[in-house]
């Protein structure tokens, strides 16, 4: 069984577009994370959600919005879709809030924007 | 918010052990140190954490001086398996502060 399972795994669409990607997670944690990692291969925390609450909101444009509709779930939506947003973008968890709380990461969604 | 810098990139050969050193000189006191790898087309996974002096797992030993401003995961004997992207992660576990830095990734490359 996946542990963390995004949807989809690749992503190709047009600027000015919109699109949503979905994570789900089967751990029963608490807490889950959303990253931007680019071609450089920075890994940029975005967004996190605890039991549902958002508690970290990083310096990102307002076109991209999460959404935990249960603890289980945390799906991201972007709006208008601009060719920088092209990256791959990472849905984690942890059994609870903190950086020391090990992390458990999805496989990923590459996102192409043409 | 504790910053990392970690090299960009390491080469060892089969049968070395390799270290990679992480610097975090503004380390708060509640925060602590955890390495992940990242293979290609993968997320990264948990390796190993500490707060300070040593932890060693089945995996990895991580090597945490006194003054906590850097630190160094050792890989004993690796293999070409261990090509991958070790991160350096500071994190603070206090539920008021919990902001995730993770650092470019040193890129290792084990060759035959």
């Amino acid at each position: 069984d996946t542990a963390v399972s995004q949807t989809p795994k690749y992503l190709v669409t047009q600027m000015g577009n919109d699109k949503s990607i979905k994570c789900e997670q089967n751990l029963g944690h608490d807490t889950m994370y959303w990253y931007k990692q680019d071609s450089k291969k920075f890994l940029k925390i975005m967004f996190s959600y605890n039991n549902k609450e958002l508690i970290i909101n990083e310096t990102v444009p307002n076109r991209f919005s999460p959404k935990s509709p249960d603890k289980a779930h945390l799906n991201l939506h972007i709006n208008s879709l601009e060719l920088g947003d092209s990256a791959v973008y990472f849905c984690a968890s942890s059994q609870r809030r903190g950086g020391n709380n090990e992390q458990f990461f999805g496989p990923g969604t590459r996102l192409t924007v043409l | 918010l504790a910053k990392t810098t970690q090299p960009i990139s390491m080469d060892s050969y089969e049968g070395q052990e390799v270290n990679i050193t992480c610097s975090h000189n503004n380390i708060a006191t509640n925060d602590y140190i955890t390495w992940y790898q990242q293979f290609p087309s993968q997320g990264p996974r948990f390796i190993i954490q500490g707060y300070k002096t040593k932890v060693t797992n089945e995996v990895a030993s991580l090597f945490i001086p006194a003054d906590r401003k850097s630190s160094t995961l050792s890989l004993p004997r690796v293999s070409l398996s261990d090509t991958a992207v070790y991160y350096c992660l500071v994190g603070d576990r206090k539920a008021a502060g919990n902001k995730l830095t993770f650092g470019g990734g040193t890129r290792v490359l084990v060759k035959p």
